[in-house]
């Protein structure tokens, strides 16, 4: 079994500073672990993955998220936030190396404040 | 190259009729997932399709629906008769055949489903 919870349901930012979602999750399996991000009106695009490699993975758009084993947690970080950057976000969980279904989280709404 | 589409971007019914859902994934790729996202929650898994052959089946949540992939191409998703409850947004997304276990899932704009 395996299950995601994004710890804040909406992130509130100023441009320029740090953002950072957080998410846990949990996974009977050696999991895989994503970070999609879906801006208005548009589909679900991925950001980044961790796939058991390094455990600080860097994405698209300055992105980059750590995996802690010893925390189950993937938290998703970046410097300086953007206007662009204002969407919403999901932490998503698969079995490695397995076709099945992905489990994502409940999303994060970032806003970002001028 | 084109993305994953989904037609139509919006549909509202009454209870009781009948909607389909297309997705036409990218050009080769041979998996073919639908999700759904219901009002205030969770993107939830539907199915999943290798080529016409459905793979997993598992988060249907009742026999009102049906999925379809004639020839491997795009697919249809049917809810005869739509219930309040079905209402949301269903997402289709595609991989390739290779890439599937490490979920990089290439996902359409999503169909908004109204039922009144």
């Amino acid at each position: 079994a395996q299950s995601v919870t994004q710890l804040d349901s909406h992130v509130s930012v100023s441009e320029g500073t740090p953002v950072l979602l957080r998410c846990n999750y949990s996974s009977s399996y050696s999991p895989s672990l994503f970070w999609y991000v879906q801006h208005p009106n548009k589909g679900l695009q991925l950001l980044l993955k961790y796939t058991s490699a390094a455990t600080l993975v860097k994405g698209i758009n300055g992105f980059e998220a750590e995996f802690k084993k010893s925390e189950t947690s993937f938290h998703l970080t970046k410097p300086s936030a953007h206007m662009s950057d204002a969407a919403e976000y999901f932490c998503v969980v698969s079995p490695f190396g397995s076709a099945r279904q992905l489990t994502f989280g409940s999303g994060t709404q970032l806003t970002v404040l001028p | 190259e084109a993305g994953v589409t989904q037609f139509p971007s919006h549909s509202v019914i009454e209870k009781g009729q009948t909607v389909t859902l297309r997705c036409d994934p990218i050009s080769g790729h041979d998996n073919l997932y639908w999700y759904r996202r219901v009002m205030g929650k969770e993107i939830k898994f539907l199915l999943h399709f290798v080529k016409e052959s459905k793979q997993d089946e598992s988060g249907m949540p009742n026999n009102r629906f049906l999925a379809e992939r004639t020839g491997g191409t795009y697919s249809t998703l049917k809810v005869q008769p739509a219930e309040l409850e079905d209402s949301g947004v269903y997402f289709c997304a595609s991989s390739q055949v290779g890439l599937a276990g490490t979920g990089e899932l290439f996902f359409g704009e999503g169909s908004r489903l109204t039922v009144l």
